[in-house]
């Protein structure tokens, strides 16, 4: 599975939008980018994943620059309960491969 | 939360003491996973199975044994609990996604201290 990098940590303020990036530049044509969060103590919490479109649920955006190198995760309208640690894992998808978490990026949202 | 719980959500236990943790799933997925996450180390897998009966060993399985007899109870043993295996254990599910791919659902995670 590539590589990935991301800031170890930010802050936003509540209300506004929460852009998180990654770097994946060693993505190989099949792996998906997936983004999880962790609030403290918590299980880690499936937020999206994609593999080249850009994606949005209910939850947040997915944007994959074209090059596939790396993406931005977007909460629109951030809240405090959106503080976690949030992390970016590239992946092939497949039902028997592990994810592989690494530090992550603690997202500080605050008044 | 995909159906999924652990019990128990806390346990405290001695040094050589057999512990077994449950991971039970409501949803008939066929895939589950045992991962163990630690300061410094983030989540790292310890078994997996792919059906009843059929199981793997993931990265860091040495100390720990697993069982699934039916498709909805994954359980992970520990045959004689050591002081590096207190840690938080999380099950986790798979689940095909409609967009492609497949998800991992998380459960709220055992958090087993052995003194």
């Amino acid at each position: 599975d590539a590589k990935t990098t991301q800031p170890p940590s930010m802050d936003c303020a509540e209300g506004r939008a929460a852009n998180l990036p990654c770097n994946h530049s060693t993505i190989s044509g099949n792996e998906y980018v997936y983004w999880y969060r962790q609030i403290h103590s918590q299980g880690p919490q499936y937020i999206i994943h994609g593999l080249k479109n850009n994606e949005t649920n209910e939850m947040a955006s997915l944007i994959i620059t074209e090059d596939r190198k790396s993406s931005t995760l977007i909460l629109p309208h951030a809240t405090l309960r959106d503080t976690a640690v949030y992390y970016c894992i590239v992946r092939v998808a497949g039902t028997a491969s592990k994810l592989t978490f690494g530090t992550g990026t603690r997202l500080q949202v605050t008044l | 939360d995909a159906g999924i719980t652990q019990s128990p959500r806390h346990k405290v236990t001695e040094t050589g003491t057999p512990v077994t943790l449950r991971c039970h799933q409501t949803e008939n997925h066929r895939y589950m996973y045992w991962y163990r996450q630690d300061p410094g180390h983030g989540l790292r897998l310890i078994h997996y199975s792919y059906g009843v009966k059929d199981t793997d060993k993931g990265e860091v399985s040495d100390g720990y044994s697993v069982s699934r007899s039916k498709t909805e109870d994954f359980l992970l043993t520990l045959e004689s609990a050591t002081s590096s295996q207190t840690s938080v254990y999380f099950c986790a599910i798979s689940e095909s996604s409609s967009g492609g791919g497949d998800i991992q659902y998380f459960g709220a995670g055992t958090r087993l201290s052995v003194l």
